[in-house]
Protein backbone atom coordinates (compact mmCIF):
# COMPACT_ATOMS: atom_id res chain seq x y z
CA UNK A 1 0.00 0.00 0.00
CA UNK A 2 1.54 3.39 -1.06
CA UNK A 3 1.49 6.08 1.44
CA UNK A 4 -0.01 9.10 0.61
CA UNK A 5 -0.44 12.03 2.94
CA UNK A 6 -2.35 15.77 2.89
CA UNK A 7 -1.81 18.21 5.70
CA UNK A 8 -3.00 19.42 6.95
CA UNK A 9 -6.61 17.79 7.68
CA UNK A 10 -8.77 20.62 7.97
CA UNK A 11 -8.03 24.36 7.73
CA UNK A 12 -10.54 27.13 8.24
CA UNK A 13 -9.42 30.86 6.62
CA UNK A 14 -11.51 34.29 6.42
CA UNK A 15 -12.02 34.88 2.88
CA UNK A 16 -9.86 36.87 0.43
CA UNK A 17 -6.96 34.58 2.58
CA UNK A 18 -4.63 32.81 0.12
CA UNK A 19 -4.21 29.29 1.42
CA UNK A 20 -2.09 26.29 0.27
CA UNK A 21 -1.65 22.83 1.08
CA UNK A 22 0.57 19.74 0.26
CA UNK A 23 0.47 16.38 -0.55
CA UNK A 24 3.67 14.26 0.06
CA UNK A 25 3.77 10.53 -2.30
CA UNK A 26 6.41 8.54 -2.84
CA UNK A 27 9.45 9.73 -4.72
CA UNK A 28 10.54 6.52 -6.80
CA UNK A 29 8.26 5.24 -9.68
CA UNK A 30 6.57 8.48 -10.00
CA UNK A 31 4.12 8.48 -12.82
CA UNK A 32 0.98 10.74 -12.05
CA UNK A 33 -0.43 13.39 -9.36
CA UNK A 34 -4.13 14.65 -9.65
CA UNK A 35 -5.64 16.52 -7.39
CA UNK A 36 -9.84 16.41 -7.27
CA UNK A 37 -12.03 19.16 -5.25
CA UNK A 38 -15.56 17.47 -3.62
CA UNK A 39 -17.92 19.42 -2.26
CA UNK A 40 -20.24 17.96 0.68
CA UNK A 41 -23.11 16.26 -0.82
CA UNK A 42 -21.07 15.91 -4.49
CA UNK A 43 -18.95 13.80 -6.34
CA UNK A 44 -15.19 14.49 -6.65
CA UNK A 45 -14.41 16.48 -9.66
CA UNK A 46 -10.96 16.49 -11.38
CA UNK A 47 -8.74 20.00 -10.84
CA UNK A 48 -5.37 18.88 -12.36
CA UNK A 49 -3.83 15.91 -13.56
CA UNK A 50 0.29 16.54 -13.39
CA UNK A 51 2.47 14.11 -14.98
CA UNK A 52 6.19 16.08 -15.38
CA UNK A 53 8.29 17.21 -12.51
CA UNK A 54 7.73 20.47 -12.28
CA UNK A 55 4.77 21.33 -13.30
CA UNK A 56 2.33 23.73 -12.59
CA UNK A 57 -0.98 24.40 -13.81
CA UNK A 58 -3.53 26.47 -12.64
CA UNK A 59 -7.37 26.94 -13.11
CA UNK A 60 -8.89 30.43 -12.37
CA UNK A 61 -7.70 31.15 -8.82
CA UNK A 62 -6.44 27.13 -7.79
CA UNK A 63 -2.95 26.78 -9.31
CA UNK A 64 -0.63 23.50 -8.45
CA UNK A 65 3.09 22.36 -8.09
CA UNK A 66 4.61 19.27 -8.11
CA UNK A 67 7.86 18.40 -7.29
CA UNK A 68 8.73 14.18 -8.21
CA UNK A 69 12.29 14.34 -7.23
CA UNK A 70 11.03 14.93 -3.55
CA UNK A 71 7.90 13.53 -3.76
CA UNK A 72 5.44 16.40 -3.39
CA UNK A 73 2.93 18.49 -4.62
CA UNK A 74 1.26 21.95 -3.16
CA UNK A 75 -2.31 23.54 -4.03
CA UNK A 76 -2.71 27.21 -4.11
CA UNK A 77 -6.26 29.43 -3.67
CA UNK A 78 -5.83 32.72 -3.88
CA UNK A 79 -7.96 35.24 -2.55
CA UNK A 80 -9.98 32.13 -0.98
CA UNK A 81 -14.50 32.47 -1.62
CA UNK A 82 -16.76 31.25 0.42
CA UNK A 83 -17.50 28.85 -2.71
CA UNK A 84 -13.91 27.02 -2.37
CA UNK A 85 -15.00 25.20 0.74
CA UNK A 86 -14.46 21.73 -0.26
CA UNK A 87 -12.31 18.83 0.53
CA UNK A 88 -9.31 18.50 -1.54
CA UNK A 89 -8.18 15.36 -2.19
CA UNK A 90 -4.48 14.35 -4.03
CA UNK A 91 -4.11 11.04 -5.46
CA UNK A 92 -0.81 9.00 -7.06
CA UNK A 93 -0.36 6.88 -9.85
CA UNK A 94 2.76 4.94 -9.45
CA UNK A 95 4.54 3.43 -12.66
CA UNK A 96 3.89 -0.04 -11.77
CA UNK A 97 0.01 0.24 -10.63
CA UNK A 98 -3.12 0.19 -12.35
CA UNK A 99 -4.94 2.34 -10.13
CA UNK A 100 -4.67 5.40 -7.77
CA UNK A 101 -4.10 6.02 -4.57
CA UNK A 102 -5.60 8.88 -2.68
CA UNK A 103 -4.51 10.60 0.08
CA UNK A 104 -7.34 11.67 3.03
CA UNK A 105 -8.40 15.13 2.02
CA UNK A 106 -7.37 18.19 3.14
CA UNK A 107 -11.06 20.12 4.41
CA UNK A 108 -11.36 23.89 3.65
CA UNK A 109 -13.70 26.18 5.18
CA UNK A 110 -13.71 29.53 3.76
CA UNK A 111 -15.95 31.83 6.16
CA UNK A 112 -17.59 34.89 5.03
CA UNK B 1 -20.65 15.98 -17.54
CA UNK B 2 -19.77 12.41 -17.70
CA UNK B 3 -22.74 9.79 -18.04
CA UNK B 4 -22.30 7.55 -15.03
CA UNK B 5 -25.16 6.62 -13.01
CA UNK B 6 -25.45 4.30 -9.63
CA UNK B 7 -27.92 2.33 -8.50
CA UNK B 8 -29.27 2.32 -6.06
CA UNK B 9 -28.63 5.86 -4.42
CA UNK B 10 -29.39 5.01 -0.87
CA UNK B 11 -29.87 1.15 0.51
CA UNK B 12 -30.52 -0.24 4.52
CA UNK B 13 -30.28 -3.89 4.62
CA UNK B 14 -29.71 -6.22 7.27
CA UNK B 15 -26.93 -7.82 8.27
CA UNK B 16 -25.95 -11.38 6.13
CA UNK B 17 -28.24 -10.10 3.37
CA UNK B 18 -26.81 -10.02 -0.17
CA UNK B 19 -26.70 -6.40 -1.72
CA UNK B 20 -25.51 -5.51 -5.60
CA UNK B 21 -24.79 -1.72 -6.12
CA UNK B 22 -24.49 -1.04 -10.01
CA UNK B 23 -22.43 1.38 -12.09
CA UNK B 24 -23.22 1.90 -15.38
CA UNK B 25 -21.61 4.51 -17.87
CA UNK B 26 -22.17 5.55 -21.26
CA UNK B 27 -18.63 7.44 -21.88
CA UNK B 28 -17.24 3.72 -23.39
CA UNK B 29 -14.29 4.10 -20.81
CA UNK B 30 -12.20 1.29 -20.28
CA UNK B 31 -11.35 1.67 -17.46
CA UNK B 32 -14.09 1.23 -13.57
CA UNK B 33 -13.63 1.43 -10.22
CA UNK B 34 -15.18 1.08 -7.33
CA UNK B 35 -14.33 3.11 -4.14
CA UNK B 36 -15.53 3.65 -0.80
CA UNK B 37 -16.03 6.70 1.20
CA UNK B 38 -15.29 6.54 5.22
CA UNK B 39 -14.57 9.38 7.20
CA UNK B 40 -10.60 9.95 7.85
CA UNK B 41 -10.13 7.07 5.07
CA UNK B 42 -10.96 9.49 1.92
CA UNK B 43 -11.45 7.11 -0.63
CA UNK B 44 -10.25 3.77 -0.75
CA UNK B 45 -10.18 1.42 -3.78
CA UNK B 46 -12.24 -1.79 -3.35
CA UNK B 47 -11.98 -2.98 -6.61
CA UNK B 48 -11.62 -2.15 -10.30
CA UNK B 49 -11.78 -2.96 -13.93
CA UNK B 50 -9.59 -2.47 -17.04
CA UNK B 51 -11.71 -4.39 -19.47
CA UNK B 52 -14.69 -6.86 -20.06
CA UNK B 53 -14.27 -9.90 -17.73
CA UNK B 54 -10.60 -8.38 -16.18
CA UNK B 55 -10.79 -7.26 -12.94
CA UNK B 56 -8.86 -6.99 -10.30
CA UNK B 57 -8.40 -6.22 -6.21
CA UNK B 58 -8.38 -3.07 -4.70
CA UNK B 59 -7.12 -1.60 -0.73
CA UNK B 60 -10.29 -2.88 0.64
CA UNK B 61 -11.42 -5.76 -1.24
CA UNK B 62 -12.28 -8.53 1.64
CA UNK B 63 -15.98 -9.28 1.02
CA UNK B 64 -16.46 -7.79 -2.25
CA UNK B 65 -16.99 -8.82 -5.30
CA UNK B 66 -17.65 -7.60 -9.07
CA UNK B 67 -18.12 -8.56 -12.27
CA UNK B 68 -18.18 -6.42 -15.60
CA UNK B 69 -19.80 -8.75 -18.38
CA UNK B 70 -20.06 -5.56 -20.77
CA UNK B 71 -18.35 -2.01 -21.11
CA UNK B 72 -20.90 -0.47 -19.84
CA UNK B 73 -21.95 -1.93 -16.16
CA UNK B 74 -19.95 -2.39 -13.12
CA UNK B 75 -21.07 -4.37 -10.03
CA UNK B 76 -20.20 -4.83 -6.63
CA UNK B 77 -21.62 -7.26 -4.82
CA UNK B 78 -21.54 -8.07 -1.18
CA UNK B 79 -22.27 -11.49 -0.75
CA UNK B 80 -23.32 -11.20 3.09
CA UNK B 81 -23.49 -7.59 3.96
CA UNK B 82 -21.77 -6.91 7.45
CA UNK B 83 -22.45 -3.23 9.70
CA UNK B 84 -18.45 -2.20 8.36
CA UNK B 85 -19.62 -2.08 5.20
CA UNK B 86 -21.81 0.77 5.73
CA UNK B 87 -20.60 3.52 3.96
CA UNK B 88 -20.96 5.28 0.45
CA UNK B 89 -19.87 3.54 -2.77
CA UNK B 90 -18.81 5.73 -5.34
CA UNK B 91 -18.11 4.24 -8.84
CA UNK B 92 -15.43 6.33 -11.24
CA UNK B 93 -14.50 6.27 -14.94
CA UNK B 94 -11.41 7.02 -16.61
CA UNK B 95 -10.60 6.41 -20.51
CA UNK B 96 -7.00 5.38 -19.81
CA UNK B 97 -4.51 4.93 -16.84
CA UNK B 98 -2.29 8.15 -16.27
CA UNK B 99 -1.46 10.98 -18.21
CA UNK B 100 -4.43 13.06 -18.68
CA UNK B 101 -7.17 10.99 -20.04
CA UNK B 102 -6.50 9.34 -17.02
CA UNK B 103 -8.73 11.83 -15.22
CA UNK B 104 -11.12 10.08 -12.90
CA UNK B 105 -14.62 10.96 -13.25
CA UNK B 106 -16.93 9.74 -10.62
CA UNK B 107 -20.62 8.80 -10.31
CA UNK B 108 -23.10 10.32 -7.58
CA UNK B 109 -22.51 7.91 -4.79
CA UNK B 110 -24.58 5.02 -3.31
CA UNK B 111 -25.10 5.45 0.40
CA UNK B 112 -25.40 1.74 2.04
CA UNK B 113 -26.18 0.79 5.72
CA UNK B 114 -25.88 -2.38 6.96
CA UNK B 115 -28.33 -2.93 10.22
Amino acid sequence: ILNVEQSPQSLHVQEGDSTNFTCSFPSSNFYALHWYRWETAKSPEALFVMTLNGDEKKKGRISATLNTKEGYSYLYIKGSQPEDSATYLCAFLSGSARQLTFGSGTQLTVLP
Amino acid sequence: DAGITQSPRHKVTETGTPVTLRCHQTENHRYMYWYRQDPGHGLRLIHYSYGVKDTDKGEVSDGYSVSRSKTEDFLLTLESATSSQTSVYFCAISESIGGSAGELFFGEGSRLTVL
